[in-house]
């Protein structure tokens, strides 16, 4: 099952743009993490932010997290046409000895000249 | 991709056939996960494997199975019981820290 769900699933952009894109998930967290995925290829981690944290920032990376709402943004500013791929959030509930990740659906991001 | 290797980037199966997946990593990472992805969708967990000679289902393990004879390998089998198999399939692990997954290339899978 996917824990959590992203909106919006395309986004198309102008580069030099903001891109936001949104997670919603269902249980509560340990931590929440967002991946890059380009086309074909593996994930790469981008940024963690913990149930106890409110806001992170990574370079051109900002992410928040409201436990309330057990929701996550993840903000891109001043976006690169490099910056095109998909985006997933993966939600982290276990406490067991393994990290075991939930992931979201994915929002797949164009960034055009 | 980090420190892990999957091979073949590409694999085509047969019907009736089973087929085995690479995943090694030189990470020195304990926990390693096996994925799939079908298109526009994300990663569901097929396997998990905590330590060597220890391994748990994850959400769709029916059809798969795993070995984890080496902490540098664990590699997945696609079985004939599996009847929907085309798919990507991603391969991670985690170090010390075990929140952060590491992911190889992949490998897709095509059904002949």
């Amino acid at each position: 099952s996917q824990q959590g769900e992203e909106d919006p699933q395309a986004l198309s952009i102008q580069e030099g743009e903001n891109a936001t894109m949104n997670c919603s998930y269902k249980t509560s967290i340990n931590n929440l993490q967002w991946y890059r995925q380009n086309s074909g290829r593996g994930l790469v981690h981008l940024i963690l932010i913990r149930s106890n944290e409110r806001e992170k920032h990574s370079g051109r990376l900002r992410v928040t997290l409201d436990t309330s709402k057990k929701s996550s943004s993840l903000l891109i500013t001043a976006s690169r046409a490099a910056d095109t791929a998909s985006y997933f959030c993966a939600t982290d509930a276990d406490t067991g000895t393994a990290s075991k990740l939930t992931f979201g659906t994915g929002t797949r991001l164009q960034v055009t000249l | 991709d980090g420190g892990i290797t999957q091979s073949p980037k590409y694999l085509f199966r047969k019907e009736g056939q089973n087929v085995t997946l690479s995943c090694e990593q030189n990470l020195n990472h304990d926990a390693m996960y096996w994925y799939r992805q079908d298109p526009g969708q994300g990663l569901r967990l097929i396997y998990y494997s905590q330590i060597v000679n220890d391994f748990q289902k994850g959400d769709i393990a029916e059809g798969y199975s795993v070995s984890r004879e080496k902490k540098e390998s664990f590699p997945l089998t696609v079985t004939s019981a599996q009847k929907n198999p085309t798919a990507f399939y991603l391969c991670a692990s985690t170090g010390q820290g075990r929140e952060t997954q590491y992911f190889g290339p992949g490998t897709r899978l095509l059904v002949l």
